[in-house]
């Protein structure tokens, strides 16, 4: 079965500076990989997506992901944090091991990412 | 292109009882997929429905039921409500062809109270 992991449930970082989400992943086959973010009380939004090709994925809102075959790591990165990427983000990886080729996401437990001044 | 829509928003009900929640796609997504999400267990898959069809189903009791409509709107009922059904339920579509990503387009969530 697919999987992905987390392994911190907090990041703080000041704003300013670079941060990084890790993921690490373990699946059969080729990893499809996504990262979302949560806002409170919100639904989950798309940030990026590593399906092939570049291991440098850039999404939205300035973040960038790098995948690494070698090391099952996918993780989230921006270059200068603002107080406003604070919120609570998932890596997910797809489950290929579906019947009727379904598109189930399979989460991490999340990060919480808090920017301070 | 309008996004997926979840109602209610909010809800609160008392054990014993059911409730009903609703999930509009994005416009020509076929797919609509339910996920619970809990401080203690994160976000869990529920079941995924596809052109009316359920594709997909996760580990939840039999009390945790959906459909889909011709239109692609979908529905899903939970009967017996206890209190650990407390979750914030949200509805996710996606074009749904096997040939696709898997990237899925969420809803606001609806956020249930049972007390």
């Amino acid at each position: 079965a697919q999987s992905v992991a987390q392994p911190e449930d907090q990041v703080n970082v000041a704003e300013g500076n670079p941060l990084t989400v890790k993921c690490t992943y373990s699946v059969s086959g080729n990893p499809y990989l996504f990262w979302y973010v949560q806002y409170p009380n919100r639904g989950l939004q798309f940030l990026l997506k590593y399906i092939t090709g570049d291991n440098l994925v850039k999404g939205s809102y300035g973040f960038e992901a790098e995948f690494n075959k070698s090391q099952t790591s996918f993780h989230l990165k921006k270059p200068s944090a603002l107080v406003s990427d604070s919120a609570l983000y998932f890596c997910a990886v797809r489950d290929w091991a579906l019947t009727g080729g379904g598109n189930k996401l399979t989460f991490g437990t999340g990060t919480q990412l808090k920017v301070e001044l | 292109k309008a996004g997926v829509t979840q109602t209610p928003r909010y809800l609160i009900k008392t054990r014993g009882q059911q409730v009903t929640l609703s999930c509009s796609p994005i416009s020509g997504h076929r797919s609509v997929s339910w996920y619970q999400q809990t401080p203690g267990q994160g976000l869990q898959f529920l079941f995924e429905y596809f052109s009316e069809t359920q594709r997909n189903k996760g580990n939840f009791p039999g009390r945790f039921s959906g459909r889909q409509f011709s239109n692609s709107r979908s529905e899903m009922n939970v009967s017996t409500l206890e209190l650990g059904d407390s979750a914030l339920y949200l509805c996710a579509s996606s074009p749904g062809t096997s040939g696709g990503t898997g990237e899925l387009f969420f809803g606001e969530g609806s956020r249930l109270t049972v007390l």
